[in-house]
């Protein structure tokens, strides 16, 4: 079954350590997002790639990088410059088609900074 | 930035009545309205989107009702279920490629 893939599901972290968080896709989409969840809000858009080698900032990318090397690739790596990193982070990723741009999710990686 | 938002950040009702989630929005330029479903732990699913120049949409048991005018989106499920407790996301589609931005979210707790 085609679908976006995120590892690990539950991640602890020491402060000052920089995390990893996996997203795979076999969906053959184009764009890939990184979205960040705080109880009790929306979702924040931390960065995005349209396509390979490619990506832009969204709207709270301090703290965070990513890459784009594959198509179906789209890591983010949480630094130690976000100063709150305890989050659930969610991968998503597109195809661009006519109609309304609809964003396929992954399970989400919850991380927790001790 | 604008921001889409929603009134009432909790609902809770009997299984078997309609259920009905509402959304204001800012931007105007919003090309299409969008609505998922987050059940706990997961990932938001999509359940029906609505162009904007509609002022409604049917799917299977959920309408959405766009009011322009007010800026005001709607999401209405009809005989809810337990099924659908979820976290229900308003998101607007602002043209520019994928970047979606979503409301706070209302939390719908059904009752058996």
């Amino acid at each position: 079954d085609g679908g976006i893939t995120q590892s690990p599901k539950y991640l602890f972290r020491k402060e000052g350590q920089n995390v990893t968080l996996s997203c795979e896709q076999n969906l053959n989409h184009d764009a890939m997002y990184w979205y960040r969840q705080d109880p009790g809000q929306g979702l924040r858009l931390i960065y995005y790639s349209q396509i390979v080698n490619d990506f832009q900032k969204g709207d709270i990318a301090e703290g965070y990088s990513v890459s784009r090397e594959k198509k179906e690739s789209f890591p983010l790596t949480v630094t130690s410059a976000q100063k709150n990193p305890t989050a659930f982070y969610l991968c998503a990723s597109t195809v661009r088609q006519s109609g309304a741009n609809v964003l396929t999710f992954g399970a989400g990686s919850r991380l927790t900074v001790l | 930035g604008e921001s889409v938002g929603l009134h009432l950040p909790t609902l809770s009702v009997q299984e078997g009545d309609n259920s009905i989630i509402n959304c204001a929005y800012s931007n105007s330029a919003s090309d299409y309205f969008i609505w998922y479903k987050q059940e706990s732990g997961k990932g938001p699913q999509f359940i029906i989107d609505i162009r904007s120049n509609m002022d409604k949409r049917q799917g299977q048991r959920v309408t959405v009702l766009l009011n322009k005018t007010v800026k005001h989106l709607s999401l209405q499920i009809a005989a809810t279920q337990p099924g659908d407790s979820a976290v229900y996301f308003c998101a607007e589609d602002l043209r520019s490629y994928g970047k979606l931005t979503f409301g706070q979210g209302t939390i719908l707790t059904v009752h058996p």
